[in-house]
């Protein structure tokens, strides 16, 4: 069975600092994975997302992430946090039945 | 080019009253998925539907909710008799109607949520 987990419920870094909010998945057949980022009583918002190109991929905002099959990971970076990243990130298994993690709270400290 | 819009964007509803939250995907989508975003909680997959059709509803309570996408106007999910546990924000997203139904590349856009209140 394909599932996500993200290993973080709440990550806080102060502002300037790297960002990294950490995703696991498991899954039988070559997956595609999505991060979405959702702030205060808004939708969400594609951040990226790997469908078997590069396993580096880069997305809005000055994030990205890394594919890894042998860790079974693809954790999202960025190099220099901004109080405006402050928000929910959700690691999404993409499929006939899409899985969303259950998310992570970033806090973004002056 | 609009997004996925939902309305209402807040309903409130007093227990065994009906809900119904609507959605229209973006233009030249055909494909629809509602979550449901329980307080503190991820989103959870309800049920996946295409033009006058229910593709998956494994996500979706047994009772008292369904889900519909007619071939001409929005999408909309009913809660009949509401309870005080559907609270929650419920999401609706399009994917396009290119590709393999289901595509796990297909990316899926969201609306701004739908934030029902039973009282």
């Amino acid at each position: 069975a394909q599932s996500v987990t993200q290993l973080d419920s709440h990550v806080s870094v102060s502002e300037g600092t790297p960002v990294l909010l950490r995703c696991n998945y498991s899954s039988s057949y070559s997956p595609s994975l999505f991060w979405y980022v959702q702030h205060p009583n808004k939708g969400l918002q594609l951040l990226l997302k790997y469908t078997s190109a590069a396993t580096l991929v880069k997305g809005i905002n000055g994030f990205e992430a890394e594919f890894k099959k042998s860790e079974t990971s693809f954790h999202l970076t960025k190099p220099s946090a901004h109080m405006s990243d402050a928000a929910e990130y959700f690691c999404v298994f993409g499929g006939f039945k899409t899985i969303f993690g259950a998310g992570t709270r970033l806090f973004v400290k002056a | 080019n609009a997004g996925v819009m939902q309305n209402p964007r807040h309903l409130v509803r007093r227990r065994g009253q009906e809900a119904r939250l609507r959605c229209s995907p973006m233009k030249g989508h055909s494909h629809v998925y509602w979550y449901r975003q329980l307080p503190e909680e991820g989103l959870k997959f309800m049920v996946y539907l295409q033009k006058e059709n229910i593709i998956d509803e494994s996500g979706m309570p047994k009772e008292r909710f369904s889900a519909e996408f007619p071939k001409e106007g929005p999408s909309i999910l009913r809660i009949q008799q509401v309870v005080r546990g559907d609270s929650a924000a419920y999401f609706c997203a399009s994917s396009p109607s290119v590709g393999l139904a289901g595509s796990p590349d297909n990316e899926q856009f969201f609306g701004p949520g739908t934030r029902l209140t039973v009282l």
